[in-house]
């Protein structure tokens, strides 16, 4: 069975600060994708990782691929308020598009 | 494109009923996918189409859940009878099978079973 892991689960962090949100998954796969939820909304898409040692880039938001140990990071970079959300990590495999539990991030002023 | 669209967006029924829960994918996209949200259980896989045949419905959670997709730009989702552990949000999602692009999802259905 699949396993996509987040963690950690729930994230609160000062305006200004650095911080890492890990994915772990079960089966070798080099489709790795991240999106983003706010509250009440759907889900919109932040990266696509294709490969190992993919690195994608958007504004304090950089995520990154490392398929041989099966892990991929989202990094936050100098957090402002506008970032808080749930983010989740997603797998695609052959038949599946799996997705983490997310992690709730809240960045407090 | 104007992307997924689901419909309706809220909807709110007495346990017993039927629900009928649709999706418009994003024009030329082949698979289709049903996902479940809640609190508890966060976002389910529920059934899964490739070019409108049913490939993983492993997801759905009892005989009572049934999915069609008729034709490549219509899907649904149906419950009967409803009960009010089905309350959740659902959402469809939408892609290109064989390329690499991510899943684009609709805005969702909130059901609520009362």
């Amino acid at each position: 069975e699949l396993k996509v892991e987040q963690n950690p689960l729930f994230l609160s962090m000062q305006e200004g600060k650095n911080y890492t949100i890990y994915c772990n998954y079960s089966t070798t796969s080099d489709r790795l994708y991240w999106y983003r939820q706010d509250p009440g909304k759907s889900l919109e898409s932040l990266f696509v990782l294709l490969s190992n040692g993919a690195v994608k880039q958007e504004g304090r938001l950089m995520a990154s691929l490392d398929t041989k140990a099966r892990l991929s990071t989202l990094h936050i970079t100098a957090a402002v308020h506008d970032l808080s959300a749930t983010y989740f990590c997603a797998l695609r495999s052959a038949r599946q598009l799996t997705f983490g539990s997310g992690t709730q991030l809240t960045v407090l002023p | 494109d104007a992307g997924v669209i689901q419909s309706p967006r809220h909807e709110v029924t007495e346990m017993g009923q039927e629900v009928t829960l649709r999706c418009k994918p994003i024009s030329g996209h082949n698979s289709l996918f049903w996902y479940r949200q809640t609190m508890m259980r966060g976002l389910e896989l529920l059934i899964y189409f490739n070019n409108n045949v049913p490939i993983d419905d492993s997801g759905m959670p009892e005989d009572r859940f049934s999915a069609k997709m008729p034709n490549a730009s219509f899907s649904t989702l149906k419950i009967q009878p409803s009960e009010p552990r089905d309350s959740a949000v659902y959402f469809c999602a939408s892609s290109l099978f064989g390329q690499n692009t991510e899943a684009f999802f609709g805005q969702g259905t909130r059901l609520t079973v009362v």
